[in-house]
């Protein structure tokens, strides 16, 4: 059974940085790209960056280019977002997410990250 | 890019068929078979329903279906049952691996 577990999540204060991770089980973990998606409280769903199977290709969206950075370790089958600069409008539950973006087949249950003073 | 336009709400009663929009532009929806569909039940994670404009994954009922005219995607529901209730998201592949969503539609089965 497919199992993706996000963790990291927390309240930070605006300016601040936070690493998310996302330990996956249940399938090869190095043979699949994988996504971040968050989700604003009582909003819709946002794509926020994609990386490879090997890691050496990786995507970002435009809101958050230049202050998240996605990464993999294949060995611990783990999956990361290290975020800075926070803002305000980055308060969202970050889900982690397999597959090749279109579909995103499993995701994890999410974990909730407050950008708050 | 912008978010794909979902009607912010739908509604019908047990048994009747319900079809869900979902428009995009020529760079995403009308430019890639890779529309898929998503629910989302309170305080739960996103599941997919239909990918690549049509395909149900293995478990999902047939009462769920896809489809795919120029810049806008549809989803229907057949057979609406309590459970269907939810909040469905669409999504296209936008081209460099980037993925854009709809704003969801609150499906309410009356």
């Amino acid at each position: 059974e497919v199992q993706l577990v996000e963790s990291g999540g927390g309240l930070v204060q605006p300016g601040g940085s936070l690493r998310l991770s996302c330990a996956a089980s249940g399938f090869t973990f190095s043979s699949y790209e994988m996504n971040w998606v968050r989700q604003a409280p009582g909003k819709g769903l946002e794509w926020v960056s994609y990386i490879g199977s090997s890691g050496s290709t990786i995507y970002y969206a435009d809101s958050v280019k230049g202050r998240f950075t996605i990464s993999r370790d294949n060995s611990k089958n783990s999956l990361y977002l290290q975020m800075s600069s926070l803002r305000d409008e980055d308060t969202a539950v970050y889900y982690c997410a397999r597959g090749s973006g279109t579909p995103m087949v499993d995701w994890g249950p999410g974990t909730l990250v407050t950008v708050s003073s | 890019q912008s978010a794909l336009t979902q009607p912010p709400s739908a509604s019908g009663s047990p048994g009747q068929s319900v079809t869900i929009s979902c428009t995009g532009t020529s760079s995403d929806v009308g430019g890639y078979n890779y529309v898929s569909w998503y629910q989302q039940h309170p305080g739960k994670a996103p599941k997919l329903m239909i990918y690549e404009v049509s395909k149900r994954p293995s478990g999902v009922p047939d009462r769920f279906s896809g489809s795919k005219s120029g810049n806008t995607a549809s989803l229907t529901v057949s057979g609406l049952q309590a459970e269907d209730e939810a909040d469905y998201y669409c999504s296209s592949y936008a081209g460099s691996a980037h993925v854009v969503f709809g704003g969801g539609t609150k499906l309410t089965v009356l």
